[in-house]
């Protein structure tokens, strides 16, 4: 199972670029490489997911680099309302044990 | 709407004594998770099932029991074996193409 490893927490202001990194250095062939995010007393929620090179939605970015052990989400111009724990996961199918790491506290002030 | 349903939002629970949370989806997906959050911590996996009339251990799964007889129902109980049950309780379920699993909104279960 890859293990996943993220900053403990961000802080950032009101219109900047966030970029939270992962590792993920044992990463499987057919593992793909999805991001969560969190507010208290909620579930997480899916925010993007990847297998290499770059995903772009209409909230985040992923970047995934040649050798597909880290990734990079890339929220652009967060807000107050970005302030959350985002998680990533890597798996490969859904019915496997799906391991979340500790996550990343980003906090967003204005 | 699909989606996961957690009942109860909260849940107290007596020293000695068996609660069980439910978890229903009707997303037709065939997998389903337990996962367990301690405040300010991240999600740990309890028990999760790829298949009807089939689950497997996660990493905390000692003083937890789950049944999976119809695959839109996933419930987990918490037994008097389970000496700090007090967490926030995740249920979820995935597609089997990837892991894009969809949350419920949580079960708060504390002890009296």
């Amino acid at each position: 199972l890859a293990k996943t490893t993220q900053p403990i927490s961000m802080d950032s202001y009101e219109g900047q670029e966030v970029n939270i990194t992962c590792s993920h250095n044992n990463i499987a062939t057919n593992d793909y490489i999805t991001w969560y995010q969190q507010f208290p007393s909620q579930g997480p929620r899916f925010i993007i997911q990847g297998y290499k090179t770059k995903v772009t939605n209409e909230v985040a970015s992923l970047f995934i680099p040649a050798d597909r052990k880290s990734s990079t989400l890339s929220l652009p111009r967060v807000s107050l309302s970005d302030t959350a724990v985002y998680y990533c996961l890597v798996g490969n199918q859904a019915g496997t044990a799906l391991i979340f790491g500790k996550g990343t506290t980003l906090s967003v002030s204005s | 709407d699909g989606g996961i349903t957690q009942s109860p939002k909260y849940l107290f629970r007596k020293e000695g004594q068996n609660v069980t949370l439910s978890c229903e989806q009707n997303l037709n997906h065939d997998a389903m998770y337990w996962y367990r959050q301690d405040p300010g911590q991240g999600l740990r996996l309890i028990y999760y099932s790829q298949i009807v009339n089939d689950f497997q251990k996660g990493d905390i799964a000692e003083g937890y029991s789950v049944s999976r007889e119809k695959k839109e129902s996933f419930p987990l109980t918490v037994t008097s074996a389970q000496k700090n049950p007090t967490a926030f309780y995740l249920c979820a379920a995935g597609d089997r193409v990837a892991e894009k699993l969809l949350f419920g909104s949580g079960t708060q279960l504390s002890v009296l």
